[in-house]
């Protein structure tokens, strides 16, 4: 069973960048989207987008577009999300999920200066 | 975008009651949506998908209806460890939207 493992909590100044990474153990994306969700503290889900590995294709949502980017390192099962720019509103736990039923167990990203 | 109207946003219920959550979408997704349970401090976990098929795994206490703008998650006999926020999601049309969540708490 598919497993997605995080990176850990981060702490940036605004205006700077966050890469946050999930790795697949016990198996791989295959050809599975991986989506990205977002949640800051004490408010709902929010979707960002999404990356197929295996042909590296993505979907941005509008309000992120040009401010995020997602990669993946097939050779490493590894899926990324690169937020920059950030300011305090992008504080946030940021999750992965794979066919939406397995989940990363989330990276806290804190944005203060 | 597709907007997900929940309702309603807070719950107070006790062990044993009938619990129905609701969703509108704004315009038609077919079948094309999750219900999701998230605790504090976890991933979510779904327990619907294709809006009333039961996730592997999910007690059948947990049923979903609809079809088209209208869909329910309905709680059969509310236990101790579904106190919990629940959120539906349509993945018919980009950009995905989830509904804006639904606490479940104790009375």
């Amino acid at each position: 069973q598919v497993q997605l493992v995080q990176s850990g909590a981060e702490v940036k100044k605004p205006g700077s960048s966050v890469k946050v990474s999930c790795t697949a153990s016990g198996g791989t994306f295959n050809s599975y989207a991986v989506n990205w969700v977002r949640q800051a503290p004490g408010l709902g889900l929010e979707w960002m987008g999404r990356i197929i590995p295996i042909f590296g294709t993505t979907y941005y949502a509008q309000r992120f577009q040009g401010r995020v980017t997602f990669t993946a390192d097939k050779s490493t099962s590894t899926a990324y999300m690169e937020l920059t720019s950030l300011t305090s509103e992008d504080t946030a736990i940021y999750f992965c999920a794979c066919l939406l039923d397995y989940w990363g167990q989330g990276s806290l990203v804190t944005v203060s200066s | 975008d597709i907007q997900m109207t929940q309702s309603p946003s807070s719950l107070s219920a006790s062990v044993g009651d009938r619990v129905t959550i609701t969703c509108r979408a704004s315009q038609d997704i077919r079948n094309e949506l999750g219900w999701f349970q998230q605790k504090p401090g976890k991933a979510p976990k779904r327990l619907i998908y294709a809006a009333s098929s039961l996730q592997s795994g999910v007690p059948s206490r947990f049923s979903g209806t609809g079809s088209g703008t209208e869909f329910t998650l309905t709680i059969s006999s509310l236990q101790s460890e579904d106190f919990a926020t629940y959120y539906c999601l349509q993945h018919n049309t980009d950009p995905w939207t989830f509904g804006q969540g639904t606490t479940v708490e104790i009375k």
